[in-house]
C-alpha cells in the first residue's frame, strides 16, 4: 500500500505571496492532519480535516487555510507569507482521526 | 506551556547496548501515546504506540512504557544499532470527538548510536 504523498517537496517563495500545498493520504485513511516543524516550536498541529470538513483547528492565524476533496487528498493554502512561515509542512493520515497518524515527506518552504 | 517534554535533547549509546528516551507529560487527559523517528527533511515514521489501559507494549527491539502516575512514557531500544541513528519524538493525543486528528509533539530527542 502506498504511503502518504506531498508535493511539492520544495519551494521558496517570497513575502507577501501565497502557496498551496498537497497531501494524498494513503488509500483508505479519511483524516488528514497538517503540522508546521520549525527548529525553535518544533511539530505544530495545524489542523485535521475528515470527509471534506473541518474538524479541529490549531493556533495559527487564518493566513492558514485548508480543504478535502471527496477522494480524502487534502490541499492547505498560506496566504500572505511571512519569513517565518518558512518551515518543514507535513501531513498526516489515519482511518478516522483517532488512530495512529502516518507522516508524508513534507514540503519544504522558505519564505525570502 | 508545553504539555509533552523530552527533557533530553541528545543521547549516545553504544552498538548492542540498550537505549532509553524518556518523555513526560503534564495533560492528565491524553490517553494515546506514540513514538516517532525521523530522519532531516523527512516525516516521522512511526515506531510504537501504547494506550492509557496499558503500560507496556513491545514491537520487536522496541518497547514502550507507560507509567499514567507519573506522567511518563520511556521508549527501550534493545540491542541499539547505527541505523537507530535519528531524531525521536513522543506524542500524545487525547482520544475524543473535540480532539480529533491532533498530536502534541516533544521537542525530540538526538538519539546516536556508535558502532
Amino acid at each position: 500500500k502506498a504511503g502518504v504523498t506531498q508535493t511539492p517537496r520544495y519551494l521558496i517563495k517570497t513575502r507577501g505571496q501565497q502557496v498551496t500545498l498537497s497531501c494524498s493520504p494513503i488509500s483508505g485513511h479519511r483524516s488528514v492532519s497538517w503540522y508546521q516543524q520549525t527548529p525553535g516550536q518544533g511539530l505544530q498541529f495545524l489542523f485535521e480535516y475528515f470527509s471534506e470538513t473541518q474538524r479541529n483547528k490549531g493556533n495559527f492565524p487564518g493566513r492558514f487555510s485548508g480543504r478535502q476533496f471527496s477522494n480524502s487528498r487534502s490541499e492547505m493554502n498560506v496566504s500572505t507569507l511571512e519569513l517565518g512561515d518558512s518551515a518543514l509542512y507535513l501531513c498526516a493520515s489515519s482511518w478516522g482521526g483517532q488512530e495512529t497518524q502516518y507522516f508524508g515527506p513534507g514540503t519544504r518552504l522558505l519564505v525570502l | 506551556d508545553q504539555q509533552v517534554k523530552q527533557n533530553s535533547p541528545s543521547l549516545s549509546v553504544q552498538e548492542g547496548r540498550i537505549s532509553i528516551l524518556n518523555c513526560d507529560y503534564t495533560n492528565s487527559m491524553f490517553d494515546y501515546f506514540l513514538w516517532y523517528k525521523k530522519y532531516p527533511a523527512e516525516g516521522p515514521t512511526f515506531l510504537i504506540s501504547i494506550s492509557s489501559i496499558k503500560d507496556k507494549n513491545e514491537d520487536g527491539r522496541f518497547t514502550v512504557f507507560l507509567n499514567k502516575s507519573a506522567k511518563h512514557l520511556s521508549l527501550h531500544i534493545v540491542p541499539s544499532q547505527p541505523g537507530d541513528s535519528a531524531v525521536y519524538f513522543c506524542a500524545a493525543s487525547v482520544v475524543g470527538s473535540s480532539n480529533t486528528g491532533k498530536l502534541i509533539f516533544g521537542q525530540g530527542t538526538t538519539l546516536q548510536v556508535k558502532p
